[in-house]
C-alpha cells in the first residue's frame, strides 16, 4: 500500500531534550516536505527537499533541522525542543514539485508535546 | 504573496441539507487548488483539485467544488451532508513559482447533526 509513515504517533518531552521524528515513504517520491499543524494557523511548512540531499527551508523552519541521506526517508530533528514546538507535524511526499500534477500525499501526523 | 482564507472556522449542517465550504485565494499567478479533508486522528486526504482545466471540480465522496476566477473563490460543497462527512477541511493554493509548497487556510470544522 502507497503511504508515509511517520513515527511515533505522539511524543511527550522535556525542554532541550533532542529528538527526532522519522518519515518514510514507499511511492519514490522526489519531493518531501514538513509541515506543523496549530488551531487557527492552518498548516505550515517547516522544511522541504526536492531530492537526495537536498533541502530547504520553509516558512517556519526555526528550531528544526532535517536531512534526506536516502530518497525514501525525511527525519524531522528538534535539536533542543522548546514549548512553543508542542504542535501537530506531518510529512508529506510528492512525485514532483509540480503540485498540480502530482498533489502531496500526507502522513498521519504526530502529535507533540513539549513541557 | 499567495495566500487562502476560509471563511468560517465551525459550519453546522443537518443530516442531508447542502454543505457549503468557503474559500477565497489570493495568488499573482495561475493557482493550483486544493481542498483537504483531515478526519479525527489521521492525516489529510485529498478531495479534490484545481489545475486550469474544467472549472468545475468533482472530488471523492460527493464533494465538488467551482473556481471562480472574478470571485477568486473555490468553494466546496455537497448536496447532502452525511454523517460520515463531520471532519475538519482545508483549502490550499500552491502555483508554479511556490514549487512544492502548499499555502494552507486556517481550517473549517464540519459538524453534521442527525
Amino acid at each position: 500500500e502507497a503511504q508515509v509513515t511517520q513515527n511515533p504517533r505522539y511524543l511527550i518531552t522535556v525542554t532541550g531534550k533532542k529528538l527526532t521524528v522519522t518519515c518514510s515513504q514507499n511511492m519514490n517520491h522526489e519531493y518531501m516536505s514538513w509541515y506543523r499543524q496549530d488551531p487557527g494557523l492552518g498548516l505550515r511548512q517547516i522544511y522541504y527537499s526536492m531530492n537526495v540531499e537536498v533541502t530547504d527551508k520553509g516558512d517556519v523552519p526555526e528550531g528544526y533541522k532535517v536531512s534526506r541521506k536516502e530518497k525514501r526517508n525525511f527525519p524531522l530533528i528538534l535539536e533542543s525542543p522548546s514549548p512553543n514546538q508542542t504542535s501537530l507535524y506531518f510529512c508529506a511526499s510528492s512525485l514532483s514539485r509540480q503540485l498540480g500534477f502530482s498533489p502531496l500525499h500526507f502522513g498521519n501526523g504526530t502529535r507533540l508535546t513539549v513541557t | 504573496a499567495q495566500s487562502v482564507t476560509q471563511l468560517g472556522s465551525h459550519v453546522s449542517v443537518s443530516e442531508g441539507a447542502l454543505v457549503l465550504l468557503r474559500c477565497n485565494y489570493s495568488s499573482s499567478v495561475p493557482p493550483y487548488l486544493f481542498w483537504y479533508v483531515q478526519y479525527p486522528n489521521q492525516g489529510l486526504q485529498l478531495l479534490l483539485k484545481y489545475t486550469s482545466a474544467a472549472t468545475l471540480v468533482k472530488g471523492i465522496n460527493g464533494f465538488e467544488a467551482e473556481f471562480k476566477k472574478s470571485e477568486t473563490s473555490f468553494h466546496l460543497t455537497k448536496p447532502s451532508a452525511h454523517m460520515s462527512d463531520a471532519a475538519e477541511y482545508f483549502c490550499a493554493v500552491s502555483d508554479n513559482l511556490l514549487g512544492g509548497k502548499l499555502i494552507f487556510g486556517q481550517g473549517t470544522e464540519l459538524s453534521v447533526k442527525p
